[in-house]
């Protein structure tokens, strides 16, 4: 039961770098995100994709790209990474919400730890 | 604005005694959810409990309830009988319907660190 994975785990980048995260989920999911945690703070949604073939910015998009490549796999690219982006960035994934009350659980992954120097 | 408010930064709590984590909220949406996650040192994002805005009852899960009061936008985590293992971050989150109606859209708090005194 892997659920969502991540890789890497740990990445140090030194400033300009560019590097994939990859994740990818073994649920049948159609939503897929990608948020970040930075030192004693919550987590921000950076980009989300509501089904295959769809992505849309979350709260914090800048410096990021993102590819929904099949229903299991949503990858999060960063072109030219900047010290301001190390952080902890988590995937996750959920069925999409038809509306209504009920529960949805949303899975995350383990996390990948990032440093930019 | 922000949308979900956890207003303890650290508590502690005394070994096998119950404890409340505060979690407010603000959303103009009649239909959504909220979450409690565990974060152990170790990083990953434990789900705990779920409540969605039209259950009439508090859930509860093992030693997990949630004190939800929609009048109020409160939905506080309840653990009762405190373990050393319940040392962790927790965090409160809302789900609510994307702008497009296409998907969730899951905001976090700020997170309270629990550490639990044997």
């Amino acid at each position: 039961n892997a659920g969502v994975t991540q890789t890497p785990k740990f990445q140090v980048l030194k400033t300009g770098q560019s590097m994939t995260l990859q994740c990818a989920q073994d649920m049948n999911h159609n939503s897929m995100y990608w948020y970040r945690q930075d030192p004693g703070m919550g987590l921000r949604l950076i980009y989300y994709s509501a089904s295959e073939g769809t992505t849309d910015k979350g709260e914090v998009p800048n410096g990021y790209n993102v590819s929904r490549l099949n229903k299991r796999e949503f990858s999060l690219r960063l072109e030219s990474a900047a010290p301001s982006q190390t952080s902890v960035y988590f995937c996750a994934s959920s069925e999409i919400f038809l509306g209504g009350g009920s529960g949805n659980t949303i899975y995350f992954g383990e996390g990948s730890w990032l440093t930019v120097v | 604005a922000q949308k979900i408010t956890q207003t303890q930064p650290g508590m502690f709590v005394q070994e096998k005694e119950a404890v409340t984590l505060d979690c407010t909220y603000d959303t103009s949406d009649p239909s959504y959810g909220l979450f409690w996650y565990k974060q152990p040192s170790s990083g990953e994002m434990i789900f705990l409990i779920y409540q969605g805005s039209y259950d009439q009852q508090n859930a509860t899960e093992g030693r997990y309830s949630l004190n939800f009061q929609k009048a109020r936008k409160s939905a506080n985590l309840v653990i009762s009988a405190s373990q050393l293992g319940d040392s962790a971050m927790y965090f409160c989150a809302m789900r609510e319907v994307a702008s497009n109606n296409a998907g969730n859209m899951l905001t976090f708090g700020g997170g309270t660190r629990l550490m639990v005194k044997p």
